[in-house]
């Protein structure tokens, strides 16, 4: 199984700055279509997860552009600019490239 | 609006088995894989595996092989993931998702 690894395991961001997640796998996500399916997905308190990127930078339909996904091969990075109160929660991985479908641990933000 | 409307929370004895449903509507179900994802209390998430609903193929992740069955009834447009010897690890939040969409989670939990 791909093994995602994501860092920090937690950060504390102050409300209009920014923040980066980074996040690798243990092999490279780029399938046999040339596509690399990575997502990010984002669960805040209580709810259900919700993706926020795929295909490594392609932001789904509602998500605000003060998110970005960057990255290529093994290492990704989902960047937050001017962060705000509702983006507090947990941010994972997750790549779909290869089954099993695998998620990192999670990245909690918190708002200092 | 494309809305995925899980079952309610379970309360099991250990060694019984539970039965979940995920009822989609505002999309042809046929189109889109349904993907089933497992969350234990204050934990990360973990994919179960996928249906295509046109077909019935399903694939699993190998720890649930013998855990997780998953149906879809083309009929009704709902998704179903039946899950056997119930037991304490088995506790946990369970999701459908179309990854653009999330059903809202139905709890499971195992005790005798």
């Amino acid at each position: 199984d791909i093994v995602m690894t994501q860092t920090p395991l937690s950060l504390s961001v102050a409300i209009g700055q920014s923040a980066s997640i980074s996040c690798k796998s243990s092999q490279s996500l780029k399938y046999s279509d040339g596509k690399t399916y990575l997502n990010w997905v984002f669960q805040s308190p209580g709810q259900s997860p919700k993706r926020l990127i795929y295909q490594v930078s392609k932001l789904d339909s509602g998500v605000p552009d003060r998110f970005s996904g960057t990255g290529s091969e093994t290492d990704f990075t989902l960047k937050i600019s001017r962060v705000e109160a509702e983006d507090l929660g947990v941010y994972y991985c997750c790549q779909g490239s290869y089954s099993p479908l695998t998620f990192g641990s999670g990245t909690k933000l918190e708002i200092k | 609006e494309v809305l995925l409307q899980q079952s309610g929370a379970e309360l099991v004895r250990p060694g019984s088995s539970v039965k979940i449903s995920c009822k989609a509507s505002g999309y042809t179900f046929t189109d889109y894989y349904m993907h089933w994802v497992k969350q234990r209390p204050e934990q990360g998430l973990v994919w179960i595996g996928r249906i295509n609903p046109a077909n019935g193929n399903t694939v699993y992740a190998e720890k649930f092989k013998s855990k997780a069955t998953l149906t879809a009834d083309k009929s009704s447009n709902t998704a179903y993931m039946q899950l056997s010897s119930l037991t304490s690890e088995d506790t946990a939040t369970y999701f459908c998702t179309r990854w653009t969409y999330w059903g809202q989670g139905t709890l499971v939990t195992v005790s005798s």
